[in-house]
């Protein structure tokens, strides 16, 4: 089945640890986006990527980074830069053929990361 | 800022009854315009889109689209407990961004 699996669904950090979150699509979606959603919040982009090797910094991308060497790949890693990590983190993807697409977000499951 | 706005909730409708919720959205430029659902302790799932102004409907779901107004809603008739959960109302903007409103959450009562 086509979808977006995200991995894994749940992970400790400890204090000073870098951690990377795994997000896999097989839509052959262009577009990909990360999200952070923290208790009875809404969502807030961290870093999203319209192709391949091609990024750009969402609202709260201070101490996160990410890679897009795959189309179908766009991992996440939370450094120890970011302070407060726990939170209830998103995947995302959305086909696009221009700006006047009407092609919604598809989501993976999540990963819920904790500080150790 | 591009902003999407709704109110939080809660949300209480008794079983059966229609359920009305809304968002307001600041960039007059957006097409495109979308509904999740969202579980408690789940992701977003995508339940209706709208792109143009009027009604669409889809079963009990119908969604309202008010360009001129920046308003859009969603209404679920015949509600059930199940329907419960928190509603994200989510605008397209540029560059394939999506804006989401921080949620309203609904508590359908048997």
């Amino acid at each position: 089945d086509g979808g977006i699996t995200q991995s894994p669904k749940y992970l400790f950090r400890k204090e000073g640890q870098n951690v990377t979150l795994s997000c896999e699509q097989n839509l052959n979606h262009d577009a990909m986006y990360w999200y952070r959603q923290d208790p009875g919040q809404g969502l807030r982009l961290i870093y999203y990527s319209q192709i391949v090797n091609d990024f750009q910094k969402g609202d709260i991308a201070e101490g996160y980074s990410v890679s897009r060497e795959k189309k179908e790949s766009f991992p996440l890693t939370v450094t120890s830069a970011q302070k407060n990590p726990t939170a209830f983190y998103l995947c995302a993807s959305s086909p696009w053929t221009g700006d006047n697409s009407n092609q919604p977000q598809h989501f993976g499951d999540g990963t819920r990361l904790s500080i150790l | 800022q591009k902003e999407v706005e709704q109110n939080s909730g809660p949300l209480s409708v008794p079983e059966g009854a229609i359920a009305s919720l809304n968002c307001t959205y600041s960039d007059r430029v957006s097409q495109s315009f979308f509904w999740y659902r969202q579980y408690s302790g789940k992701s977003p799932e995508l339940i209706m889109s709208i792109y143009s102004n009027g009604d669409k409907e889809d079963g009990r779901f119908t969604a309202q689209l008010n360009k001129a107004s920046q308003y859009v809603s969603l209404l679920i008739r015949d509600s059930q407990p199940s329907d419960s959960a928190t509603y994200l109302c989510a605008v397209k903007g540029d560059f394939n961004k999506f804006y989401f409103g921080s949620g309203t959450k609904l508590n359908v009562k048997p």
